[in-house]
């Protein structure tokens, strides 16, 4: 099955914790992208990829970090300084511009 | 502040009848597109219009793109409850940059 997989799908973090969010794709995709989508909001960009050891900072990048060392990957690190990291966070692929965005089932992240 | 802006936030209809949904948006685009997302999931892509295209069909829906007045409409013909679900439109507003999400129109399609 051809596709982007997120996990985990549910995760709670502690005060003060990093967690990492995983996105892998087998779709061959150049470029890869996180979004956070707070409830009944729409969607921000925090950081994008578009080829392999590249990567930049979107509209809500503090407190966050990313690595893309290999094509099929594209972590996403919620850091400790991200104060308020309560949200439903979206992967996405894209083959090439202006082709249309591929999205994994998200990750509810949310703090205890 | 967001580049598209969905209108309404809310729509809710009876099974058979049209939803139209809007979207507008402030600076000048590539393409916009229309993803669909079902409550806790992630989105799917319906259909992407460029901005030199006026009108584009795919199966129930339609959509429109007005670049003089910088808006756009999403067309889902005789709705399903199974098309109950948030709408988003996306702007993409230069060769490599990524999508500009609105905060979405969602529609509940009654049996």
């Amino acid at each position: 099955d051809g596709g982007i997989t997120q996990s985990p799908k549910y995760l709670f973090r502690k005060e003060g914790q990093n967690v990492t969010l995983s996105c892998e794709q087998n779709l061959n995709h150049d470029a890869m992208y996180w979004y956070r989508q707070d409830p009944g909001q729409g969607l921000r960009l925090i950081y994008y990829s578009q080829i392999v050891n590249d990567f930049q900072k979107g509209d809500i990048a503090e407190g966050y970090s990313v690595s893309r060392e290999k094509k099929e990957s594209f972590p996403l690190t919620v850091t400790s300084a991200q104060k308020n990291p309560t949200a439903f966070y979206l992967c996405a692929t894209e083959p090439r511009w202006g082709y249309g965005y591929t999205f994994g089932s998200g990750t509810r992240l949310t703090v205890v | 502040s967001q580049q598209g802006e969905e209108d309404p936030q809310a729509l809710s209809i009876q099974e058979g009848e049209n939803a139209t949904m809007n979207c507008s948006y402030k600076t000048s685009i590539n393409n916009l597109q229309w993803y669909r997302q079902n409550s806790g999931r992630g989105l799917v892509h319906l259909i992407l219009i460029r901005s030199n295209e006026r009108e584009k069909h795919s199966g129930r829906l339609r959509v429109t793109l007005d670049t003089s007045k910088k808006s756009s409409s999403l067309l889902i013909t005789a709705s399903r409850a199974a098309d109950t679900a948030s709408y988003f439109c996306a702007t993409d507003v230069a060769a490599g940059n990524m999508l500009t999400f609105g905060g979405g129109t969602r529609l509940m399609v009654k049996p």
